[in-house]
């Protein structure tokens, strides 16, 4: 079975400041990994994605994740934060990168930006 | 491109009425479409995946008579909630996974905004 699990349901972070949100995930198998954010009342848009090519992944917005096998982690990161990254962000992981693949999500982070 | 929306985009309803929700895929055809569904501050669960001209395969938990999936065309699925009641109140998002025959073709689930569905 896979699963990922958020460290820390609430992360508040200053303007300009770093940005890291954690995530560790479980799996029997290769993962495939993704973060997501969610603006109020709205749907999901991927950051960015891990399929077993390099484990540093660059998303959009600046935002990153490195991807640690040894840890188990995929925790997301952006040098320098912008109120307009106020947000919800979810983890993912997912057995395999095709079309029978289902995606478990995490119980999510959201993402405050103080000025 | 890869846009999908949902209809409405939100709904009030009264207890033990029916609702259908619309999920479309405007400009790629999906070949699967996934219907999820988030209370509130809380993650998505999925609910159910449907193929194009199959039925559809529920999550263990999910009921099959209460949540109706129909995926009758490579740009269309519907969820009907039949007889809904107050706990049924949820956020109901679907995604679509596909590509445009010949041009491209993507295994990443597109997400529609959602359809907020409160019922009194």
């Amino acid at each position: 079975a896979q699963s990922v699990t958020q460290l820390g349901s609430h992360v508040s972070v200053s303007e300009g400041a770093l940005v890291l949100l954690r995530c560790n995930y479980s799996s029997s198998v290769p993962p495939y990994l993704f973060w997501y954010v969610q603006y109020p009342n709205q749907g999901l848009q991927l950051l960015l994605k891990y399929t077993s090519a390099a484990t540093l992944v660059k998303g959009i917005n600046g935002f990153e994740a490195e991807f640690k096998k040894s840890e188990t982690s995929f925790h997301l990161t952006k040098p320098s934060a912008h109120m307009s990254d106020a947000a919800e962000y979810f983890c993912a992981v997912s057995p395999g990168y095709s079309s029978a693949s289902k995606i478990i999500f995490g119980s999510g982070t959201r993402l405050s930006i103080r000025p | 491109g890869a846009v999908v929306s949902q209809h409405p985009s939100w709904v009030i309803c009264k207890s033990g009425t029916s609702v259908k929700i619309e999920c479309r895929s405007l400009d790629f055809q999906a070949t699967t479409m996934f219907w999820y569904r988030q209370f509130p501050k809380q993650s998505l669960m999925l609910m159910a995946t449907s193929n194009e001209g199959s039925k559809a395969t529920y999550e263990q938990g999910v009921e099959k008579d209460k949540f109706l999936i129909n995926h009758a065309s490579l740009t269309l699925s519907t969820l009907t909630v039949t007889s809904a009641h107050p706990e049924d109140s949820s956020f109901y998002i679907c995604s679509a996974r596909g590509g445009l025959a010949g041009v491209w073709r993507s295994d990443e689930q597109f997400f529609g905004p959602g359809t907020r569905l409160t019922v009194l």
